[in-house]
C-alpha cells in the first residue's frame, strides 16, 4: 500500500464547474498537508498549505483536512481553462520536512 | 513569494558523461534543500535531503556515488549525475525550505530535464 493515494485521473470538467480532488493517506504521523499545481514540464507551485483538520479557503480554492479519516480534499470553484494542470497532494510529519507526494491528478477544464 | 531557480533547464548528454545541475534560492536563505526525480506522468520521488555545510541524506535505493549532492552555501545546492546512462534520463526538481521564516513550506524550482543518449 502506498503511503499517499491519489487518483491520477484524468479529470475533465467544463469551464465554471467545481473541481473536486482528494487524497488518502495511511501514516497517522502526517501533520502538514499541501496541494501543489504543476503545469507540464514545470516545477510544482504551492497552492494551499494546512496544518490542522478543517477547512481553509483562498480565493477559488478550498482545502479540507479530515485527520480522523486520513483524507484531504481540494476544491476549485468556478474553474477556468488556466486551471488545467496536474494537482499533487503532499504531506509531512511534524518536525520532518520530507514530503510524501500523491501520484497527481491531471485536470482539464474545457472552455 | 520565494523564488527557486534551476540551471540548466534542459540538458542532453552522451552516455558516460557527468552532468551538474544547480539549484539556487534567489531571495531567501535555504537551510535545507531537497532533490526530487520525476518520471513522465508519475509523482515526485525524493532522492536526497541536503543541509548547508553537511553531507546529504539519501533515500533508500538512491546511489550516493552516482548522485553527488553539494550544499556549499545557504543559497546554492548542486546535483551531479556521474557517468550518466540512458536510465538516468528524467526530470530533476529541487526544492528549498526557508529556514529563517520558521515555516515548513518548500518552494520548488522549475526543474531540469536530463536526456542521456
Amino acid at each position: 500500500q502506498k503511503e499517499v493515494e491519489q487518483d491520477p485521473g484524468p479529470l475533465s470538467v467544463p469551464e465554471g464547474a467545481i473541481v473536486s480532488l482528494n487524497c488518502t493517506y495511511s501514516n497517522s504521523a502526517f501533520q502538514y498537508f499541501m496541494w501543489y499545481r504543476q503545469y507540464s514540464r514545470k516545477g510544482p507551485e504551492l497552492l494551499m498549505y494546512t496544518y490542522s483538520s478543517g477547512n481553509k479557503e483562498d480565493g477559488r480554492f478550498t482545502a479540507q483536512v479530515d485527520k480522523s479519516s486520513k483524507y484531504i480534499s481540494l476544491f476549485i470553484r468556478d474553474s477556468q481553462p488556466s486551471d488545467s494542470a496536474t494537482y499533487l497532494c503532499a504531506m509531512s510529519p511534524t518536525n520532518d520536512y520530507k514530503l510524501s507526494f500523491g501520484a497527481g491528478t491531471t485536470v482539464t477544464v474545457r472552455a | 513569494g520565494a523564488v527557486v531557480s534551476q540551471h540548466p533547464s534542459r540538458v542532453i548528454c552522451k552516455s558516460g558523461t557527468s552532468v551538474k545541475i544547480e539549484c539556487r534560492s534567489l531571495d531567501f536563505q535555504a537551510t535545507t534543500m531537497f532533490w526530487y526525480r520525476q518520471f513522465p506522468k508519475k509523482s515526485l520521488m525524493l532522492m536526497a535531503t541536503s543541509n548547508e555545510g553537511s553531507k546529504a541524506t539519501y533515500e533508500q535505493g538512491v546511489e550516493k556515488d552516482k548522485f553527488l549532492i553539494n550544499h556549499a552555501s545557504l543559497t546554492l545546492s548542486t546535483l551531479t549525475v556521474t557517468s550518466a546512462h540512458p536510465e538516468d534520463s528524467s526530470f530533476y526538481i529541487c526544492s528549498a525550505r526557508d529556514g529563517t521564516s520558521g515555516g515548513d513550506e518548500q518552494f520548488f524550482g522549475p526543474g531540469t530535464r536530463l536526456t542521456v543518449l
